[in-house]
């Protein structure tokens, strides 16, 4: 059985400073984990992935997440928010083997001018 | 852009009614899914397919049915819609193993409203 726990449903930041989305994962087996960001009444687009190459994993946006084995997460960072940046995101995880995704509940991104 | 397209993307329907939402791929990828987006709960698997007529559940599959007789269509039927069911509906495709491992690509979603 996989999971995926987001902490914080709503995050706010202040535009120009650090954005920290949280997410921790349950997994039996060796996972791929991925973050996705959805615009709103839009579909969910691909931020990153971590596939077992390198653990520090950069993406798109200036994004990046770094693959911690021992504390079970794959946190998502940027230095710089950006108003762009507002969204909702959403962390989740596929087992090596498995075809299936499974997601968190999704963190939403507010940027304070 | 993976080549994914719903429709219809924006249906309001009596309960009591069937449904039907189509998802079509134009790559003849093997695995497509359907899931559904709701506040508080994230995305959902209701449903996937890994090939022609091979389909199995997801986690809820309850009210929900699919078929998929081509590569390219993988179709979701409510049999009878109630307004539990009122949701966001998402297919997804995935690209095969030694492409891009895994990766999942989404539809723009399909809105549907059960009044």
């Amino acid at each position: 059985a996989q999971s995926v726990t987001q902490l914080g449903s709503h995050v706010s930041v202040s535009e120009g400073a650090l954005v920290l989305l949280r997410c921790n994962y349950s997994s039996s087996v060796p996972p791929y984990l991925f973050w996705y960001v959805q615009y709103p009444n839009q579909g969910l687009q691909l931020l990153l992935k971590y596939t077992s190459a390198a653990t520090l994993v950069k993406g798109i946006n200036g994004f990046e997440a770094e693959f911690k084995k021992s504390e079970t997460s794959f946190h998502l960072t940027k230095p710089s928010a950006h108003m762009s940046d507002a969204a909702e995101y959403f962390c989740a995880v596929s087992a090596r083997g498995n075809e299936k995704l499974t997601f968190g509940t999704g963190t939403r991104l507010t940027i304070i001018p | 852009d993976a080549g994914i397209t719903q429709s219809p993307r924006h249906k309001v329907t009596e309960t009591g009614t069937p449904v039907t939402l189509r998802c079509h791929q134009t790559e003849n990828h093997r695995y497509m899914y359907w899931y559904r987006q709701d506040p508080g709960h994230g995305l959902r698997l209701i449903h996937y397919s890994y090939g022609v007529k091979d389909t199995d559940k997801g986690e809820v599959s309850d009210g929900y049915s699919v078929s998929r007789s081509k590569t390219e269509d993988f179709l979701l039927t409510l049999e009878s819609a109630t307004s539990s069911q009122t949701s966001v509906y998402f297919c997804a495709i995935r690209l095969d193993l030694g492409s891009s491992g895994n990766t999942i690509y989404f539809g723009e979603g399909s809105w549907l409203t059960v009044v």
